[in-house]
């Protein structure tokens, strides 16, 4: 069994870019988080995905923006990049019926 | 919201002995105490939680223990071995709501 996935590994982009990354839940899982991790830091909480829909949001801007699909995949885009949006993107899935939460290996992100 | 801090920011210990590590949450509406092992490079691990209605929760090595009326709740591992050399991470939700993080404990263990 697959768990959580993700894509890319690492990314490289330019201040003022837009960049769009990607996830797959865990088998059996319909509901996808996303976190963002500076370096040295927790995970922060971006946003939350269930049935297709934005169901709660975290402290973080417009520009960050995501999507989830009929098959529960997610992507997270962010426009506008800044030198502080460097950090690890993380996503992580449960089943909406459940706790526990799983989570993937992460994109590192790098905005020069 | 919901705030989780955790002790210490850094742990080291001899080989054998045991480390605990403590966070503290403020939302007295949480009910769901994650904690996650992070090694060098890798996504968050689950390694045990706990919910709200249980006081303590024991696998092989590693036990969490829970104070709702204090608002705090404590990781406990055993024998450490090397390979649990890694940054460990506390959570609160309320579930299935959002998860917030402590700050992280990298421990250390010294063969």
């Amino acid at each position: 069994d697959a768990g959580v996935t993700q894509s890319p590994t690492h990314l490289i982009k330019t201040r003022g870019q837009q960049v769009t990354l990607r996830c797959s839940p865990k088998s059996g899982h319909d509901t996808v988080s996303w976190y963002q991790q500076a370096l040295g830091q927790g995970p922060q909480f971006i946003f939350q995905y269930y049935e297709e829909e934005e169901r709660q949001r975290g402290n973080f801007p417009d520009r960050f923006s995501g999507h989830q699909f009929p098959n529960y995949s997610s992507e997270l885009n962010v426009n506008a990049l800044l030198l502080g949006d460097s950090a690890l993107y993380l996503c992580a899935s449960r089943s909406i019926v459940g706790s526990e939460q799983y989570f993937g290996p992460g994109t590192r992100l790098t905005v020069t | 919201g919901e705030n989780v801090e955790q002790h210490p920011s850094t742990l080291s210990v001899q080989e054998g002995d045991s480390a605990v590590i403590k966070c503290t949450y403020s939302d007295s509406a949480s009910n769901y105490f994650p904690w996650y092992k992070q090694e060098l490079g890798k996504g968050p691990q689950l390694i045990i939680d706990i919910r709200s209605n249980v006081g303590e929760k024991k696998d092989q090595r590693i036990a969490v223990t829970l104070n709702k009326t204090a608002k705090h709740f404590s990781l406990h591992i055993t024998e450490t071995q090397p390979e649990d050399s890694a940054v460990y991470f506390c959570a609160a939700s309320m579930a299935p709501g959002d998860m917030r993080f402590g700050a992280g404990t990298r421990l250390t263990v010294k063969p």
